[in-house]
């Protein structure tokens, strides 16, 4: 698989505020994925984002809130905008290195608290 | 609607013990199942599973999946207190991944 690192790890947040997070892979990846983990719950998808395309977002996600930006296939970007208190949890990167049908594989997370 | 539904949702056991967790699923489009260990933030990957009835083992840690009854198991051997976890199961659709809720599992020395 391969390696993949976020920045920041961790970051404490006022409200109204945005914070991006950077995700890099160590390797070319076809399809990276930002997925959400709020306290106690499961994972849940915001968007897949395909280099040289616009980013597919999810039932309840919007572009406006959740900007992703993907200008290569190594390196994906995920800012969070107008922060909320709702919006801590832990965001995740992810990427599948061989696509449709291969196994995915995920980075070490950005645990976001918004005061 | 797509459903993936783990149980039990907690466990806790005793060291040496052996645990089987369940994920059941009703899905369009399947293309694969796979299991994942959470232990701080990111979940790390464990199995994918594509085929009924062929079992995939690491060490202690087996697993295998039902295509007809929709459901999959995780089996793990003589526990010890490093597998205290989340364990989610999560099944591939297409370009879609949906997980389970999780099973929080606590092995006690």
């Amino acid at each position: 698989s391969a390696v993949i690192s976020q920045k920041p790890s961790r970051d404490i947040c006022q409200r109204g505020t945005s914070l991006t997070i950077q995700c890099q892979v160590d390797s070319q990846v076809t399809m990276m994925f930002w997925y959400r983990q709020q306290p106690g719950q499961s994972l849940t998808l915001i968007a897949t984002a395909n280099q040289g395309s616009e980013a597919t977002y999810e039932s309840g996600f919007v572009i406006d809130k959740f900007p992703i930006s993907r200008p290569n296939l190594t390196f994906s970007t995920l800012t969070v905008s107008n922060m909320s208190p709702e919006d801590s949890s832990i965001y995740l990167c992810s990427e599948r290195t061989s696509g449709i049908g291969g196994e995915q594989f995920f980075g070490p997370g950005t645990r976001l608290t918004v005061l | 609607e797509d459903k993936v539904v783990q149980s039990p949702l907690s466990l806790v056991v005793h060291e040496g013990d052996t645990v089987t967790l369940n994920c059941s699923y009703e899905v369009t489009n399947f293309r694969s199942l796979l299991w994942y260990k959470q232990e701080k933030k990111a979940p790390t990957f464990l199995f994918m599973l594509t085929s009924s009835g062929i079992e995939k083992k690491s060490g202690r840690l087996s697993s295998i999946l039902d295509k007809k009854e929709l459901s999959s198991i995780l089996n793990i051997t003589a526990t010890q207190t490093g597998d205290s976890a989340i364990y989610l199961c999560a099944v591939d659709l297409n370009n879609d991944m949906r997980f389970g809720a999780g099973t929080r599992l606590t092995v006690k020395p």
